[in-house]
C-alpha cells in the first residue's frame, strides 16, 4: 500500500533560518506529489506540485521542493523562513494511474519565532 | 467567488445520532472527496466522486456514507455507526479530464464534536 512519510512533526526556527521538511513515500509506480500548506485558522492550500519534468518545483512564496526519484522523496525547502510562514505542512502523493487518490503524510508543524 | 463551501463550521451532536455534513462547490469540478484530519494522523480519505451518480470508498469509509446526486453538492453522513466521530472534516474537489484527476482543492472543513 501507498504510504508517505514526514521525518519531522515538530520544528521550531528563528526567521531568517532555512528550511527543509522531509517527505518519503512508498510507491513502485509513476508519482504525483504536492504540499499543501494550512495557515492558523484558514484552508489548506497548494503549495507546490510535481506531475513530470523538472524535478526541482517552484512553488508560492518562496518555496520549493526537489523530487529525487531514486531515494523517493520530495522534500520541501525555503532560503530564509518568516514570521508568517507558521503553519502545518503536509506532503501528499498520487499516483498517477489513479490520481483521483491522494495519500497525506502525517503533517510537519512548523512555528517561526520572530 | 468561486470555492467549496462546507458548513456549519461547527456541529455538536449526541452520540447515537446521524449527522450530515454539507460540501458544496462552484468550481465546475467533476472530483470532490471527504477527508477526516485528527492531529498527528494528517488527512484521511474517507470517500471519493469522480462523477456524478458514483462514488468510492476510501482508506477509512467504515461508519460513513455519501451521496453524489449533482455535480456540485457531495454530502457526507457521519453515521452512528463510526466509533469515534469526533474530528475535523474537510472536503475537496478537483478538476478531472481524459481519465486524469489534478490537484485538489480544500473547503474550510466542519468539526464535529459528538459527545
Amino acid at each position: 500500500a501507498q504510504s508517505v512519510s514526514q521525518h519531522n512533526h515538530h520544528v521550531i526556527l528563528s526567521e531568517a533560518a532555512s528550511l527543509e521538511l522531509g517527505c518519503n513515500y512508498s510507491y513502485g509506480g509513476t508519482v504525483n506529489l504536492f504540499w499543501y500548506v494550512q495557515y492558523p485558522g484558514q484552508h489548506l492550500q497548494l503549495l507546490l506540485k510535481y506531475f513530470s519534468g523538472d524535478p526541482l518545483v517552484k512553488g508560492i512564496k518562496g518555496f520549493e521542493a526537489e523530487f529525487i526519484k531514486s531515494k523517493f522523496s520530495f522534500n520541501l525547502r525555503k532560503p530564509s523562513v518568516q514570521w508568517s510562514d507558521t503553519a502545518e505542512y503536509f506532503c501528499a502523493v498520487s499516483s498517477s494511474s489513479n490520481t483521483g487518490k491522494l495519500i497525506f503524510g502525517q503533517g510537519t508543524t512548523l512555528q517561526v519565532k520572530p | 467567488d468561486g470555492g467549496i463551501t462546507q458548513s456549519p463550521k461547527y456541529l455538536f451532536r449526541k452520540e447515537g445520532q446521524n449527522v450530515t455534513l454539507s460540501c458544496e462547490q462552484n468550481l465546475n469540478h467533476d472530483a470532490m472527496y471527504w477527508y477526516r484530519q485528527d492531529p498527528g494522523q494528517g488527512l484521511r480519505l474517507i470517500y471519493y466522486s469522480q462523477i456524478v451518480n458514483d462514488f468510492q470508498k476510501g482508506d477509512i469509509a467504515e461508519g460513513y456514507s455519501v451521496s453524489r446526486e449533482k455535480k456540485e453538492s457531495f454530502p457526507l453522513t457521519v453515521t452512528s455507526a463510526q466509533k469515534n466521530p469526533t474530528a475535523f472534516y474537510l472536503c475537496a474537489s478537483s478538476r478531472s479530464s481524459g481519465g486524469l484527476t489534478y490537484e485538489q482543492y480544500f473547503g474550510p472543513g466542519t468539526r464535529l464534536t459528538v459527545t
